[in-house]
């Protein structure tokens, strides 16, 4: 079984920029969450998507936004990048029922300069 | 999402036993009590999950207070594998909502 990967890993980008990350779920899994994790701090959420559409949204201005196809794959896209946005970006995978398990991708790392 | 504290930092010595506590006072009836954890340069992990009862899995055990405001995770040996941040999150009984919440997790440190 084939675990969730995240493409690229670092990338670095210049303020006013836009970004695009993606995600490939692991296999069976129909739901994908994205994270945000700044240096030294725990994975804050951006968003989760089930069945190609956004079920859910945290606290992340609409310049955060996503997509999931058919395959269940996903990419995350950032517009009018911010020095803020620098942060380890994680993608999440799973089935969705009660209390289900997420697995998690290795992320990817962002620097905006 | 009812919030959860935990000590910045631990320490333990290879094979010994750990004790990683959790409080959460204002927890909910239906309220349950998730562990992840995220080694160096990795994205999080599952390691356990209960509502009332204490839980074992492979990874860990999990021991809940009787009133439910505290937990803690407990590693039976540690390893240096083990050495990694362990976040305690409380998840919504009736929501399929795959939001997790984290909050800045329990460093662990291993020492050989």
């Amino acid at each position: 079984e084939t675990g969730v990967t995240q493409s690229p890993t670092h990338l670095i980008k210049t303020r006013g920029q836009q970004v695009t990350l993606r995600c490939s779920s692991q296999s069976g899994h129909n739901t994908v969450s994205w994270y945000q994790q700044a240096l030294g701090q725990g994975p804050q959420f951006i968003f989760q998507y089930y069945r190609e559409e956004e079920n859910g949204r945290g606290n992340f201005p609409p310049r955060f936004s996503g997509l999931q196809f058919p395959n269940y794959s996903s990419e995350l896209n950032v517009n009018a990048l911010e020095l803020d946005d620098s942060a380890l970006y994680l993608c999440a995978s799973s089935f969705r029922r009660l209390q289900e398990t997420q697995y998690f991708g290795p992320g990817t790392r962002l620097l905006v300069l | 999402d009812a919030k959860t504290t935990q000590p910045n930092s631990m320490e333990s010595n290879e094979e010994e036993p750990v004790h990683l506590p959790c409080n959460h006072s204002t927890i909910s009836g239906t309220d349950y009590i998730h562990w992840y954890r995220q080694l160096p340069s990795q994205g999080p992990e599952y390691v356990i999950h209960g509502l009332t009862s204490n839980v074992n899995n492979r990874m860990a055990s999990l021991a809940i207070a009787e009133d439910r405001k505290s937990s803690t995770l407990i590693l039976h040996r540690a390893t240096l594998r083990d050495a990694a941040v362990y976040y305690c999150i409380l998840r919504e009984g009736g929501s399929t909502l795959g939001r997790l919440y984290f909050g800045r997790g329990t460093q662990l440190t291993v020492w050989p």
